[in-house]
């Protein structure tokens, strides 16, 4: 089964310095990884995503985060944080396939950005 | 635009009643989901539907109830008996590509319980 473990449900970063969320996930099969970025009220958008291929991936907004098999990482990081990067972010991996068969997101990092 | 709408964007209710969410979907997924979120908790699923006419339990299905009968549509109603349905719920589909699961969110509903 898939799990996925973000350290740290809260970061703080001044406006201006590097942004750095960590992902640490658990997985049976090849993963799949996602970062999904969520606003106060409202639904999760798609930051980026690793399915194959590059494992720098880069995202919307200044995103990119690194797929690392052999820590079984998928950090996310911005090299500059702006006041409106406060959000929750979620790291999430693809299911195998087999019960609700969809995905399997970590319980969500909220940052912070100190002006 | 494909995308999932979900209405109302807030929605308060009285203890002992059933209140009905909607979710809508216009990008042809087979596959739907409902998420509940509190603060520090995650999503939590509640219910999922993979095809039309059929739909399992999630994680946290207690007090609540789903039908799917149309593709496009998939309804989610807070009875009373789930004890605190204070709570901001989203609405997935997912997309299958290849080897791998995607999902795309709804814009969520916020139900207080006064």
């Amino acid at each position: 089964a898939q799990s996925v473990t973000q350290l740290g449900s809260h970061v703080s970063v001044s406006e201006g310095a590097l942004v750095l969320l960590r992902c640490n996930y658990s997985s049976s099969v090849p993963p799949y990884l996602f970062w999904y970025v969520q606003y106060p009220n409202q639904g999760l958008q798609l930051l980026l995503k690793y399915t194959t291929g590059a494992t720098l991936v880069k995202g919307i907004n200044g995103f990119e985060a690194e797929f690392k098999k052999s820590e079984t990482s998928f950090h996310l990081t911005k090299p500059s944080a702006h006041m409106s990067d406060a959000a929750e972010y979620f790291c999430a991996v693809s299911d195998s396939g087999g019960g609700a068969d969809g995905l399997t997101f970590g319980k969500g990092t909220h940052l912070i950005i100190q002006p | 635009d494909g995308g999932i709408t979900q209405s109302p964007k807030y929605l308060f209710r009285k203890e002992g009643q059933n209140v009905t969410l909607s979710c809508e979907q216009n990008l042809n997924h087979d596959a739907m989901y409902w998420y509940r979120q509190d603060p520090g908790q995650g999503l939590r699923l509640i219910y999922y539907s993979q095809i039309v006419n059929d739909f399992q339990k999630g994680d946290i299905a207690e007090g609540y109830s789903v039908s799917r009968e149309k593709k496009e549509s998939f309804p989610l109603t807070v009875t009373s008996a789930q004890k605190n349905p204070t709570a901001f719920y989203l609405c997935a589909s997912r997309l299958r590509i290849g080897g791998y699961n995607e999902q795309f969110f709804g814009p969520g509903t916020r139900l207080t319980v006064l």
